[in-house]
């Protein structure tokens, strides 16, 4: 049973450019979480995707948007890259609709995808 | 909104020692709690939560914590630590929404060294 995978695994990208990330959820998930962690800092939740559409967003600009596959998988796309977003991305995934005797809505956190701006 | 405050940067204990990680929280009503570990280079793994009930939780690899409610704490503890118990530990605050899903608020982490 595979877990949640992402790719790339590293990506260095020039500012002013735009970057699309990649995240496969767990088998059996709906829906897809993505979040940035800065160095020496926690993860901030950036958007949450369920059938298709997105469900609820942090406090990110209009730069950050995202896509929700009828597979599950789902994209993360930054346009107008700032140094500031040199981060890693990690994307996380649960099921909207638990059994009660898994882990309730659980998210299973992918290995992330470091971006560098420069 | 809920927020998270880990008071400790870096934690170091020796092998064997028994660890106790702080985590304090804000919110208005009691909240999901969550503990997730993040080794060099991986992405998070839950080693505890708690939803309700039983305010001490048992979690993965020997780590257990406890809410306390009167002092908004969730603190991660673990009689005995060992060496491959060294990373970055993250402690999560999640308001409950219907259905019962949540989006965890993080904390800034502890990294925890241990020494031989």
């Amino acid at each position: 049973d595979a877990g949640v995978t992402q790719s790339p695994t590293h990506l260095i990208k020039t500012r002013g450019q735009q970057v699309t990330l990649r995240c496969s959820p767990k088998s059996g998930h709906d829906t897809v979480s993505w979040y940035q962690q800065a160095l020496g800092q926690g993860p901030q939740f950036i958007f949450q995707y369920y059938e298709e559409e997105e469900r609820q967003r942090g406090n990110f600009p209009d730069r950050f948007s995202g896509h929700q596959f009828p597979n599950y998988s789902s994209e993360l796309n930054v346009n107008a890259l700032l140094l500031g977003d040199s981060a890693l991305y990690l994307c996380a995934s649960s099921l909207a609709a638990p059994n009660t005797r898994d882990r309730d809505h659980e998210q299973y956190f992918g290995p992330g995808t470091r971006l560098t701006v420069t | 909104a809920q927020s998270v405050t880990q008071p400790d940067i870096h934690i170091t204990v020796s092998e064997g020692a028994s660890l106790e990680l702080r985590c304090n929280y804000s919110y208005g009503a009691t909240p999901y709690l969550f503990w997730y570990v993040q080794s060099p280079g991986q992405g998070l793994q839950l080693l505890l939560k708690y939803f309700s009930g039983d305010t001490l939780v048992q979690g993965i690899k020997g780590f257990e914590a406890e809410f306390k409610r009167s002092q908004s704490s969730f603190n991660l503890r673990k009689p005995s630590v060992h060496w491959s118990d060294a990373a970055e530990y993250f402690c999560a605050v999640g308001a409950p929404r219907s259905g019962g899903s949540y989006i965890p608020t993080f904390g800034r982490g502890t990294s925890l060294i241990v020494h031989p």
